[in-house]
């Protein structure tokens, strides 16, 4: 069974940092790209990022662009994303999504709340 | 990335059709065979409904279908039933890496 399983969220003071993490299962990792996605309280899905399955390739939304890094690491299994210069605008739900057999968010996680509050 | 365009509510009676738009740019929707679209119930992570314009997962109802013209993308849910009561997104890429994403500003769909 696929599972993503998010953890890191929490509250933080404007301009500080947060490492998310998104542990996945029941799958082979390595052979998938991976994403994150946020959705801010009462509002709409946000993409935020994609990473290839390698590596390789990256992107992020205009909006993370310069202050957030998204990572993987295929040994553990495990995507990430750095997050730094958080402003009160970040302030969401962060869901890791998978890239698969059906294409874009085949699979998602539970989600990771980040609070980003003084 | 400017968010693909969707009527902010829809709404129908038990055993109705409804359809819900996603307009987009020849940039997004109308470049690519690959708009998707999204089930959200409160508090859930969103369940992917249809993929590549107008397929579906194993397991979704053959309620669910989907379809495209131009930089319009449309999603029809027959046969409406209370528990497709939800918020609905569509999303694309925007660009030919695939890897980048834009999603629609969702719709609440109300079973009257």
């Amino acid at each position: 069974e696929v599972q993503l399983v998010e953890s890191g969220g929490g509250l933080v003071k404007p301009g500080g940092s947060l490492r998310l993490s998104c542990a996945a299962s029941g799958f082979t990792f390595s052979s998938y790209s991976m994403n994150w996605v946020r959705q801010a309280p009462g509002k709409g899905l946000e993409w935020v990022s994609s990473i290839s399955s390698s590596s390789s390739y990256i992107y992020y939304a205009d909006s993370v662009k310069g202050r957030f890094t998204i990572s993987r690491d295929n040994a553990k299994n495990s995507l990430y994303l750095q997050m730094n210069s958080l402003r009160a605008e970040d302030t969401a739900v962060y869901y890791c999504a998978r890239d698969g057999t059906f294409g874009f968010g085949d699979y998602w996680g539970q989600g990771t709340l980040v609070t980003v509050s003084s | 990335q400017s968010a693909l365009t969707q009527p902010a509510s829809v709404s129908g009676s038990p055993g109705q059709s409804i359809t819900i738009s996603c307009t987009g740019t020849s940039s997004d929707v109308g470049g690519y065979n690959y708009v998707s679209w999204y089930q959200q119930h409160p508090g859930k992570a969103p369940k992917l409904m249809i993929y590549d314009v107008s397929n579906r997962p194993s397991g979704v109802s053959n309620r669910f279908s989907g379809s495209k013209s131009g930089n319009t993308a449309s999603l029809t849910i027959s046969g409406l039933q209370a528990e497709d009561e939800a918020d609905y997104y569509c999303s694309s890429y925007t660009s030919s890496s695939t890897l980048e994403k834009v999603f629609g500003t969702g719709t609440k769909v109300t079973v009257l």
